[in-house]
């Protein structure tokens, strides 16, 4: 079975400063797809970024980037110029098809505060 | 593309009532699932169906559970005999049969006294 770890349950970060949220995962397969959603409080669950696993090239959404080590099985996510809105509960998820079905697995998330 | 809407967002009800929840999800998705979220808690699985077929469900998805979407589009989940365990969020998600990122419903909060 696939797992997925967010060992930092709480970050902040200075606002306009960058912060990285860590994510590992635990899987035997090749093919996946990695993601990043946010939950702010009280408000639905967004998609942040996508990543293939076969594709090396890190994935960048403006301020959102990731670092992706496929051998390490690591799924960093890099929040460039925090903004106060920003400040939301963070979930890595995993999805494999052809093992897990169409089930996404998620992290235990990392709350982020980002502060004025 | 108005999104992936439930109803009702809050539902109270004792414990051992019925309760039944709506999800509508973006009209051209194909995939439709379920989750359920505990407080400070990533959501979990609990069934997904593709069309009006349910193709897939989780052991979390006891026999007092029931889910379906008979023509396809939006999708109904009951629970029957609510229990104080029950309560949680239970979140909607939508995706194309071949894409596989999904987009969420901002849930359906059940609180069972």
């Amino acid at each position: 079975a696939q797992t997925v770890t967010q060992s930092q349950p709480e970050m902040s970060v200075q606002e306009a400063e960058t912060v990285t949220l860590s994510c590992t995962y635990d899987t035997s397969e090749n093919n996946y797809y990695l993601f990043w959603y946010k939950q702010p409080p009280s408000r639905q669950m967004i998609l942040v970024i996508r990543q293939e696993a076969y594709k090396q090239q890190n994935a960048t959404e403006n301020r959102f980037s990731v670092n992706f080590q496929k051998a390490a099985k690591s799924f960093s996510l890099k929040i460039s110029d925090s903004q106060l809105g920003d400040t939301a509960m963070y979930f890595c998820a995993f999805i494999n098809e052809e093992t897990s079905g169409s089930r996404l697995t998620f992290g235990e998330g990392t709350q982020l505060t980002v502060n004025p | 593309d108005t999104g992936v809407s439930q109803d009702p967002r809050h539902k109270i009800t004792k414990r051992g009532q019925n309760v039944t929840f709506r999800c509508d999800p973006i009209s051209e998705h194909n995939r439709l699932y379920w989750y359920r979220q505990t407080l400070g808690q990533g959501p979990e699985f609990l069934t997904y169906f593709q069309n009006e077929a349910q193709l897939e469900k989780s052991r979390l998805l006891s026999d007092r559970f029931s889910a379906e979407r008979p023509k396809g589009s939006f999708s109904t989940l009951e629970i029957q005999r609510t229990e104080q365990g029950d309560s949680a969020m239970y979140l909607c998600a939508s995706s194309l049969a071949q894409g596989h990122e999904q987009y969420f419903g901002p849930g359906t909060r059940l609180t069972v006294t």
